[in-house]
C-alpha cells in the first residue's frame, strides 16, 4: 500500500512570508497528526485530527499556524507569518486507530 | 504529564559490538512505548512497540527492548551492530490508548565504525 505522502519536501522562505504544507495519509486512516521536529529534538505534536475533526491542538501556535482536513482525507498545515524559529521538519503521520502511526518523509522548512 | 528521557545524545559502537540505547519514561497511566528509527532525510520508521503482555519485545532488524515497570525504562538493544544501523533513534510514549499522540525523547544518534 502507498505510504503517507507529503509535499513539498523542502521549502525556503523569508521571515514574515507564508507557507503551506500538504499531507495525504494512507487510504482509510481516520487519524492524522502533524508533528514539528526542530533540529536536535524529537518530534512534537502540533495537531491531531480524527476524520475531519480536531482532537488535540493544544500545542499549535494559533496566532500563526492553522490546519485543516477537508473531507477527512488530505490535510494542509499553514504558517502565516513565518518566524525564524519555525525552521524545522514538519512530519505528517496517520493511523487506523491502532497504536501504530505511519510517518511521511517530512517537509524541511528553512526560514531566513 | 508524560515525558521521555533518552540518556546519551550520541552513542558510538564498533561493527559487531552490542548496541544499547537507553530510554526512561514518566507516565501516570500504563504506557504504550515505542522505538522509532530515522535515517537522514527520511521519516520515522517503527522498530518495535510495547502495549501489553510480554515485556520483552522483538522488532525489525534484530532489535529488541524490555519494558521494566519498576525502573520506568524501555532500553533498546541489538547484540551485534551493523554499519547500516547508523541512524537516529527515538523513544516515544503514549497514554496507552489507541490513536493517542506520541511524546518523543530528544533522540540518540548511533554511529557504527568498522
Amino acid at each position: 500500500e502507498a505510504g503517507v505522502a507529503q509535499s513539498p519536501r523542502y521549502k525556503i522562505i523569508e521571515k514574515r512570508q507564508s507557507v503551506a504544507f500538504w499531507c495525504n495519509p494512507i487510504s482509510g486512516h481516520a487519524t492524522l497528526y502533524w508533528y514539528q521536529q526542530i533540529l536536535g529534538q524529537g518530534p512534537k505534536l502540533l495537531i491531531q485530527f480524527q476524520n475531519n475533526g480536531v482532537v488535540d491542538d493544544s500545542q499549535l501556535p494559533k496566532d500563526r499556524f492553522s490546519a485543516e482536513r477537508l473531507k477527512g482525507v488530505d490535510s494542509t498545515l499553514k504558517i502565516q507569518p513565518a518566524k525564524l524559529e519555525d525552521s524545522a521538519v514538519y512530519l505528517c503521520a496517520s493511523s487506523l486507530g491502532s497504536t501504530e502511526q505511519y510517518f511521511g518523509p517530512g517537509t524541511r522548512l528553512t526560514v531566513t | 504529564a508524560q515525558s521521555v528521557t533518552q540518556l546519551g545524545s550520541h552513542v558510538s559502537v564498533s561493527e559487531g559490538a552490542l548496541v544499547l540505547l537507553r530510554c526512561n519514561y514518566s507516565s501516570s497511566v500504563p504506557p504504550y512505548l515505542f522505538w522509532y528509527v530515522q535515517y537522514p532525510n527520511q521519516g520515522l520508521q517503527l522498530l518495535l512497540k510495547y502495549t501489553t503482555g510480554a515485556t520483552l519485545v522483538k522488532g525489525i532488524n534484530g532489535f529488541e527492548a524490555e519494558f521494566k515497570k519498576s525502573e520506568t525504562s524501555f532500553h533498546l538493544t541489538k547484540p551485534s551492530a551493523h554499519m547500516s544501523d547508523a541512524a537516529e533513534y527515538f523513544c516515544a510514549v503514549s497514554e496507552g490508548q489507541a490513536g493517542t499522540a506520541l511524546i518523543f525523547g530528544k533522540g540518540t544518534t548511533l554511529s557504527v565504525s568498522s
